[in-house]
């Protein structure tokens, strides 16, 4: 079964970095494109960046480019999100998901539990 | 950025009733919309993929039709698992977007 880990939320303060990582298992990691989703509380769902499967192509939402930067290991089958400036409103749960197919523009077949960003002073 | 709205905000429904919901999009996605449940503390499941292909796993209760603009996720009959928040998703262009949600609650 494909499993997909996400770790590294936590509280920071507005102006803050923090970096996100998505252990993926169970598939061949390098043969799908993967995306950062994100929900703020109570509210619905947000995509944020993809990545293409060998790392070269990448997008981002423009509320967090310029701000976010996407990238992946897969030597180590792990996806990462570095979040830099981070303002209140990024407040969410981010979940690591992976694309369908190889296709940077996809839907999202497999979801990991998520992981709390609180952007607080 | 295309807009996806969802209707209604909030379907009350009892078990093994039908459930209809309805997603439109501000522009034309051809068929490039999918469907996604969201139960309470749980991360969202893929059901339906281009409109109408289910996703792997999906009961055959769960249905998918529309092209264009307009969408209909059908659920035959309702299970007490299929009680929670359906999104829709478009990947026709940039960027990806979610609808609002129709949340289906026990009536």
């Amino acid at each position: 079964e494909v499993q997909l880990l996400e770790s590294g939320g936590g509280l920071v303060q507005p102006g803050g970095s923090l970096r996100l990582s998505c252990a993926a298992s169970e598939f061949i990691f390098n043969n799908y494109a993967m995306n950062w989703v994100r929900q703020a509380p109570g509210k619905g769902l947000d995509w944020v960046s993809a990545i293409s499967g060998s790392g070269a192509s990448t997008n981002y939402a423009d509320s967090v480019r310029g701000r976010f930067t996407i990238s992946r290991d897969n030597s180590k089958n792990t996806l990462y999100l570095q979040m830099n400036s981070l303002r209140a409103e990024d407040t969410a749960i981010y979940y690591c998901a992976r694309a369908l197919t190889n296709t940077l523009r996809d839907y999202f077949d497999y979801w990991g539990q998520g992981t709390l960003v609180t952007v607080s002073s | 950025e295309i807009v996806l709205t969802q209707s209604p905000a909030t379907l009350s429904l009892s078990p093994g009733e039908r459930a209809t919901l309805s997603c439109r999009a501000s522009q034309s996605v051809s068929n490039y919309l999918a469907w996604y449940k969201q139960k309470p503390g749980q991360a969202p499941r893929l059901l339906i993929y281009d409109a109408s292909n289910r996703a792997t796993g999906i009961p055959a209760r769960f249905s998918g039709s529309g092209s264009g603009t307009d969408f209909t996720l059908t659920i035959s009959s309702l299970e007490p698992e299929d009680f929670a928040v359906y999104y829709c998703q478009q990947r026709s262009n940039w960027p990806p977007t979610f609808g609002g949600g129709t949340k289906v609650e026990i009536k």
